[in-house]
């Protein structure tokens, strides 16, 4: 059974904390993606990768980072976390070329 | 304007009952339309997908596109307890933007036995 794995189901953490989010597939895809889930706003994407050591901005990428060191591993850094990045984060990832996304179960994260 | 609209309802039928969906979208340009059922405290799981206009029929759900009136909706028939999640609707102009989906809000169904 194809699976995208978020290290973490639930964080609290601190205002100015750095935060790691972490995100492996075992699919072989080759794109992955970060998006954060708010309630009234749906889905929007922070951050994408089409290859390894690849990244590009998505909708909001602002207080945020990403790296992608391997193929299966997707990591999203909030450098200085702020409260208004309380929300649900999901990676997701896909095939070369492909549009149906799979997606990781969320980490809900709170920074107080 | 938000590119896709979608009503969040909630939404609460008893079981049985037919189910309707719907949204609509702004940008002509898109080609790829998917549906994705949340369950509470889960990721998205893609239930349905469509390139372009026309139906598909997966067992009781069958989803719908409209080019022409830029409206999508999934139809869900005989509705379970089960059913009882928060549907997304999603769509891509597709080349070259591969899985950057646009989102709609969700509308949350509930299912009463």
């Amino acid at each position: 059974d194809v699976k995208v794995t978020q290290s973490s189901r639930y964080l609290v953490k601190r205002t100015g904390e750095k935060v790691f989010l972490e995100c492996v597939q075992d699919m072989d895809h080759e794109n992955m993606f970060w998006y954060r889930q708010d309630p009234g706003l749906g889905l929007r994407l922070i951050y994408f990768s089409y290859d390894v050591k690849m990244k590009e901005k998505g909708d909001i990428p602002e207080g945020y980072s990403v790296s992608r060191e391997k193929k299966e591993r997707f990591s999203l850094i909030l450098e200085s976390a702020s409260t208004n990045q309380t929300s649900m984060y999901l990676c997701a990832s896909t095939l070369q070329g492909k549009e149906k996304l799979f997606f990781g179960s969320g980490t809900q994260l709170s920074v107080l | 304007q938000k590119e896709v609209e979608q009503d969040p309802g909630p939404l609460s039928v008893p079981e049985g009952a037919i189910v309707s969906l719907n949204c609509t979208y702004s940008n002509s340009a898109f080609q790829y339309f998917m549906w994705y059922r949340q369950y509470s405290r889960k990721g998205p799981e893609l239930l349905m997908y469509t390139y372009s206009s026309g139906n598909k029929e997966d067992g009781r759900f069958t989803a719908q596109v409209d080019k022409s009136s830029k409206y999508i909706s999934l139809f869900i028939r005989d509705s379970q307890p089960s059913d009882s999640a928060t549907y997304l609707c999603a769509m891509s102009p597709g080349s070259g933007n591969t899985g950057k989906l646009i989102f709609g809000q969700g509308t949350t169904l509930q299912v009463k036995p």
